[in-house]
């Protein structure tokens, strides 16, 4: 079992939709983070949280040290927000360990 | 200013031969990682650099594979008797290097790696 499980791998929607894309953690971290991938491999780092919630724009990020879990949602989403969206946590001082990433695509 | 960079963006080897794959962090970050990326997958660690010295070698897959940072900014990482296995996108990231849990890691585009 990997230590950090996204869900739903794929996930496709219409323009305006409210998306929740989840992350559950085995491991001890310091901290999570939630990373945006675009086609041809640029990754960019959107939140960094060790608890409670963040908010940048249309996006918010939640976590639950309790519970190992973490939440990504986009409110009125946009065909530009198609992109592979990352989980990974901090294990130590360094070293991070990823999900497998949930493909979204957000048809116009 | 400058992000990180990643060269080349493609390598196309044939099964065998040894490849260089070379990254420039952001000027001044002290610490540096290598991730490889198969497809459909999350990157997964390989190496991590603080300073010359490689302080976490854990995910290097075999002896195949060595990283080098001689001077503390660009690395190479360097892959022997290339296999098809080894096919993938070899990601590149710098940080400032606190061992805060606050240090964020920026990627370079990453090189992708294909072995026939």
């Amino acid at each position: 079992k990997n230590e950090v499980e996204q869900s739903p791998q794929n996930l496709t929607a219409q323009e305006g939709e409210f998306i929740t894309i989840n992350c559950s953690y085995s491991v001890g971290i310091s901290a999570l983070h939630w990373l945006q991938q675009h086609p041809g491999g640029g990754i960019v780092s959107l939140f960094m949280l060790s608890s409670g919630k963040k908010k940048h724009g249309r996006l918010i990020a939640t976590i639950n040290i309790q519970e190992k879990h973490s939440s990504l949602h986009i409110t009125a989403s946009h065909p530009r927000d198609s992109a592979v969206y990352i989980c990974a946590v901090r294990r130590g001082a360094q070293k991070l360990v990823f999900g497998q990433g949930t493909r979204l695509t957000i048809n116009p | 200013g400058a992000g990180v960079s990643q060269t080349p963006s493609n390598k196309v080897t044939e099964k065998g031969k040894y490849v260089e794959l070379r990254c420039d962090p952001i000027s001044g970050h002290t610490a540096l990682y290598w991730y490889r990326q198969s497809l459909g997958q999350g990157p997964e660690f390989l190496i991590y650099f603080q300073g010359t010295g490689a302080a976490d070698d854990s995910g290097l897959p075999n002896d195949r594979f060595f990283a080098v940072r001689p001077e503390g900014s660009v690395s190479t990482l360097k892959i022997q008797r290339t296999e098809r296995g080894d096919s993938a996108v070899y990601l590149c990231a710098s940080s400032v290097g606190t061992s805060r849990s606050t240090d964020t890691q920026y990627f370079g585009p990453g090189t992708r790696l294909t072995v026939l």
